[in-house]
Parts: C-alpha cells; structure tokens; sequence
C-alpha cells in the first residue's frame, strides 16, 4: 500500500529565498509523480508532472526531480515570493492512475 | 478549451439526506477520478470512471456511488449521508485512460457540509 510523507509540514520564509520541499513515498513502482499547489479551500492546480523514466521537470521558478528507487521526490522554488504562498501536494501515480496524496507543506512566504 | 467544472460550489445538507454532485471533465479527456479532501488532509481517492465504466475504487462504502455519461462528465451520488462525510469533493480528469500517464486537471471542488 502506498503511503505518502511530505515534510515540512509547514514551512514560513521571507521573501527571496530558495527553498525544497520534500516528498517520499513507500511503493517505488509508480508511473509518474505529480506536485499541485492548493490556494486555501480551491481545487489542485498541477505543477510539475515527472515521468518514472524522468528525473527531473523544470517550469519557470519549480524544479522537482524524482529518484523512484529511493522513493523521494523534492520540489525546489527559487526566489519565493508571497504569491507562492499555499499548500502543496505531491502524488505518486500508479498503474491504475489513482493519485496518492501525502498530506501536503503549507507554505507562507512573506514580503 | 475549457477545464474541470464541477457543481454545486457549495452544499449545505442533513444527515441521512442523499447528495449529487457534478463533473464536466476538460475536453477531450476520456476519465475522471473523484477524490475527498476532509479539512487539513490530503484528498483521497474514492473512484474513476473510463468510458462510462468504474475503473478502481478506493476504501469507500458503497453508499459512494458514481457514474459516467457519453459525453464523459460524471455525478458523485452519496446517500445516507454521515457527519464525516463534511469535505471538500474534488474531480479530475485526465486523456490518457485506466493508465494514466498523463498530467490529471482538477476541478475547483464542491464544499459538502453535513448537519
């Protein structure tokens, strides 16, 4: 059974600042791994979706790399702005194409 | 192209009573998932529908029930409704099928409130 852990779990930065957020999951055998953003009572805008082939998406100020054999992903935001405030989610996916979801890093960027 | 539309917003309902809540998936997409997100938590994965067929199911009672039309939007259905069924009701759809390699698009989710 698939189980998802994100740390931190929340995580406050001034403005300007890089920063990683972490992701690992138990079942490396996934087809892929998302990373959304949530805004507070919104639905899931995707970020970044890696391939189990890929080892890393680059979108603007995002990178996230995955390493499927250790069962991390991590999600790097260069220059923080307090726009990037909100939670974000990572979800291995299956053969089946259910999303897993770890329990999310609410992040609070301020100016 | 237009994205995930889902209906109502919002819901306010009682205990006991039934709930239908709906999805217009993004075009061209063929399925559809439907995940619950209680307050705090991560969404989980209740079922996903692929070409009108229930293609997975996640540990939900059989009072979750689902459907998929032609024009591949979905309904949630929920009956006898329970306190903890309160939550944020979120779909997603995606092109690529039952293995689904590509990226899924959400909705904006429907906010179901149990009295």
């Amino acid at each position: 059974k698939q189980e998802v852990t994100q740390i931190p779990a929340a995580l406050s930065v001034p403005e300007g600042e890089n920063l990683v957020l972490n992701c690992s999951f138990t079942d490396s055998a996934i087809y892929n791994l998302q990373w959304f953003r949530q805004d507070p009572g919104k639905g899931l805008t995707s970020l970044l979706l890696i391939q189990s082939s890929q080892r890393e998406q680059t979108s603007g100020r995002l990178n996230a790399s995955l390493d499927k054999s250790s069962g991390r992903s991590t999600l790097y935001i260069a220059a923080s702005q307090p726009g990037d405030s909100a939670t974000y989610l990572c979800a291995p996916g299956g053969n089946t194409g259910k999303l897993i979801f770890g329990q999310g890093t609410t992040l609070q960027v301020k100016p | 192209e237009t994205g995930v539309t889902q209906s109502p917003t919002h819901l306010i309902k009682t205990r006991g009573q039934q709930v239908t809540l709906r999805c217009s998936s993004q075009s061209g997409h063929n399925t559809v998932s439907w995940y619950q997100q209680a307050l705090g938590q991560g969404p989980q994965f209740i079922f996903q529908y692929y070409r009108e067929e229930e293609n997975g199911r996640g540990n939900f009672p059989p009072r979750f029930s689902g459907l998929q039309f032609p024009n591949y939007s979905s309904e949630l259905n929920v009956n006898a409704l329970e306190l903890d069924d309160s939550a944020l009701y979120l779909c997603a759809s995606s092109a690529a099928g039952v293995r689904s390699t590509d990226t899924q698009y959400f909705g904006p989710g429907t906010r179901l409130t149990v009295l």
